[in-house]
């Protein structure tokens, strides 16, 4: 599975756009891009995930980059409650098991 | 709808005891795992079950055995408990068969392990 890179940390005002980038340049063409966010004490929330196109669901959008070689995780409205470690994860989905490998995640913080 | 549901939610234990966790699904998914969480390492799959009656090991295996006796519980023992494997342990639940291969796994809220 292709390697990520995310930003540590990231701040965002409440109400505002959370625009979270996550670079995957070696990524395989039959490898999804999937979102998790895990809020303090609990287990791994599942967000999102896409392929080539963009993707939009009730809690955020998903922004491939043409190439492929990096995507924008947005949360549109951003709110207290979406202070979580956010992970973007890579993998190819065609395996015997879906295996997911977590990395360090970007740690968002959403204040007043 | 519960989705994936793990007990007990907490529990201490000594040094060679042992104990099963017991996570449910109610989305009659195909495929279970059990993960371990620790500080600074991210998520480690333990094992994993692709259907009922069968098991595999994951990354980090040693110590933990399970067992997939229907299709919507996945259990994970320690047999002798290890101070290493204080962990925080989650189970997650996909449907993974065919073209839809690429659907998300759901997770539990976690099961917090201590072995003094």
């Amino acid at each position: 599975d292709a390697k990520t890179t995310q930003p540590t940390s990231m701040d965002c005002a409440e109400g505002r756009a959370a625009n979270l980038p996550c670079n995957h340049s070696t990524i395989s063409g039959n490898e999804y891009v999937y979102w998790y966010r895990q809020i303090h004490s609990q287990g791994p929330q599942y967000i999102i995930h896409g392929l080539k196109n963009n993707e939009t669901n009730e809690m955020a959008s998903l922004i491939i980059t043409e190439d492929r070689k990096s995507s924008t995780l947005i949360l549109p409205h951003a709110t207290l409650r979406d202070t979580a470690v956010y992970y973007c994860i890579v993998r190819v989905a065609v395996t015997s098991y879906g295996k997911l490998t977590f990395g360090q995640g970007t740690i968002l913080t959403v204040h007043p | 709808n519960a989705g994936v549901t793990q007990t007990p939610k907490f529990r201490v234990l000594k040094t060679g005891q042992s104990m099963t966790l017991l996570c449910a699904q109610d989305m009659n998914h195909e495929y279970m795992y059990w993960y371990r969480q620790d500080p600074g390492m991210g998520l480690r799959l333990i094992h994993y079950s692709v259907g009922e009656g069968t098991t595999a090991k994951g990354e980090v295996p040693d110590g933990y055995n399970v067992s997939r006796l229907k299709k919507q519980n996945f259990l994970l023992g320690l047999e002798s408990a290890a101070p290493s494997q204080t962990s925080v342990y989650f189970c997650a639940s996909s449907y993974e068969a065919g073209d839809h291969s690429n659907q998300p796994q759901h997770f539990g809220d976690g099961t917090r392990l201590s072995i003094l």
